[in-house]
């Protein structure tokens, strides 16, 4: 079965860099397109990036363009997230997700469990 | 501020049929057939319920329906059970190829 584990969250000083990390199992990893997704305590759900199945097209919410950069290794079975200038804002469950169908990552299903990241001094 | 409006709650009885709106523009919603809905339970990641407007993955109940008319999408559950208590999220397509959720609706069954 499609299993999604994402990793690396945790607590975070203000300006300090972190990398999520969301290892894949149970499906061809390199024929999907996959997302990362936040929610920030008691609020609700952010779109952050999407990357294609190849790696080669990757589109971000304008609030993380610029400091997050999403990508991918088919070769381990791994979607990343580099978050750079960490700021209060960005404390957050960060979900990782995986598109639907081949055709079209638009819409996506399952997702992993999350992983916290905390920003604070 | 959610670019995809949606009501903060609505509520009803079991056995019933609530629906549930999700408002954007004609640069989102209204101008693509890539509107999804997601459920989401407390503590629990969310779960796909519709996609491309009013398709539903294998294994969701077919007591989850969705359309589109115009600039605003809606999600209906008719048959309402206590299991469907929840909070619910539309998200679209956007001109910039980058996706928008909705502010979330928590569906409260009575």
């Amino acid at each position: 079965q499609v299993q999604l584990v994402e990793s690396g969250g945790g607590v975070v000083q203000p300006g300090r860099s972190l990398r999520l990390s969301c290892a894949a199992s149970g499906f061809t990893f390199s024929n999907y397109g996959m997302h990362w997704v936040r929610q920030a305590p008691g609020k609700g759900l952010e779109w952050v990036a999407v990357i294609w199945s190849d790696g080669n097209n990757k589109y971000y919410a304008d609030s993380v363009k610029g400091r997050f950069t999403i990508s991918r290794d088919n070769s381990k079975n791994t979607l990343y997230l580099q978050i750079n200038s960490l700021r209060a804002e960005d404390t957050a469950v960060y979900y990782c997700a995986k598109a639907l169908v081949v055709v079209s990552p638009w819409w996506f299903d399952p997702w992993g469990q999350g992983t916290l990241v905390t920003v604070s001094s | 501020q959610s670019a995809l409006t949606q009501p903060a709650s609505v509520s009803g009885s079991p056995g019933q049929s609530i629906t549930i709106s999700c408002t954007g523009t004609s640069s989102d919603v209204g101008g693509y057939n890539y509107v999804s809905w997601y459920q989401q339970h407390p503590g629990k990641a969310p779960k796909l319920m519709i996609y491309e407007v009013s398709s539903r993955p294998s294994g969701v109940s077919n007591r989850f329906s969705a359309s589109k008319s115009g600039n605003t999408a809606s999600l209906t559950i008719s048959g309402l059970q206590a299991e469907d208590e929840a909070d619910y999220y539309c998200t679209s397509y956007t001109t910039s190829s980058t996706l928008e959720f909705g502010g979330g609706t928590k569906l409260t069954v009575l």
